[in-house]
């Protein structure tokens, strides 16, 4: 079956680095996203990757190892208004978007 | 530009009643979804469409049915609404398979 993993909930401190991983398993692939939800609100476009390597976007930067079956995203200086589930996505051979359940990200001051 | 525009944004049903959420995008998309989202789980597919006049099954398409009689307008409907359609629904936008999607605010449904 086709599965996406991603941890549930991470903390990070007010100006720190974080990095959110995605490992997934589908059949095929044709991209993973990125996603930014904060509560009560729709999810947000943040980061497309399709080929290996890192794609930095201010201070978000999304990784991937298509060998791996990997990715990441970074978030660098963080802000109080960076909290929010991150919703990683890989679209599979069909063009169908596989979403993982989302990683809650709590900033603290 | 209002983006993507879901109708109504609430709604309390009590089982066995139906409803439609209407889905509304002035982006000139091809292609449109309709989407569930339940505590601890991703986004659920349910129906969607890749033109006018198109629509096609997603992951949990029973209990829905859905339109798309004019290429702007996308409609979710719940036959006979369950508890168990309880959710949040998001419709999305995007003009290309592998493009960015555009979301709705989101509908919250409760069925009683």
């Amino acid at each position: 079956g086709q599965n996406i993993d991603q941890p549930t909930e991470m903390t990070a401190t007010e100006g720190a680095i974080v990095q959110i991983n995605c490992t997934y398993q589908t059949s095929g692939f044709n991209g993973l996203f990125w996603y930014q939800q904060h509560a009560g609100e729709a999810p947000t476009f943040l980061s497309y990757n399709v080929l290996d390597g890192l794609e930095e976007k201010g201070r978000f930067s999304s990784f991937l190892s298509r060998s791996k079956g990997y990715s990441y995203l970074l978030l660098k200086e963080l802000q109080m208004k960076d909290s929010a589930s991150y919703l990683c996505a890989v679209m599979d051979s069909n063009y169908q978007l596989i979403w993982g359940a989302g990683t809650k990200l709590i900033i603290k001051p | 530009n209002a983006g993507v525009t879901q109708t109504p944004k609430f709604r309390v049903l009590k089982t066995g009643q139906s409803m439609t959420l209407l889905c509304a995008q002035d982006m000139n998309h091809e292609y449109m979804y309709w989407y569930r989202q339940d505590p601890g789980m991703g986004l659920r597919l349910i129906h969607y469409s890749v033109g006018e006049g198109t629509t096609a099954k997603g992951e949990v398409p029973d209990g829905y049915n859905v339109s798309r009689l004019k290429k702007q307008n996308f409609l979710l409907g719940l036959e006979s609404a369950a508890p168990s359609q309880t959710s949040v629904y998001f419709c999305a936008s995007t003009q290309l398979d592998t493009g960015e999607l555009f979301f709705g605010e989101g509908s919250r449904l409760t069925v009683l």
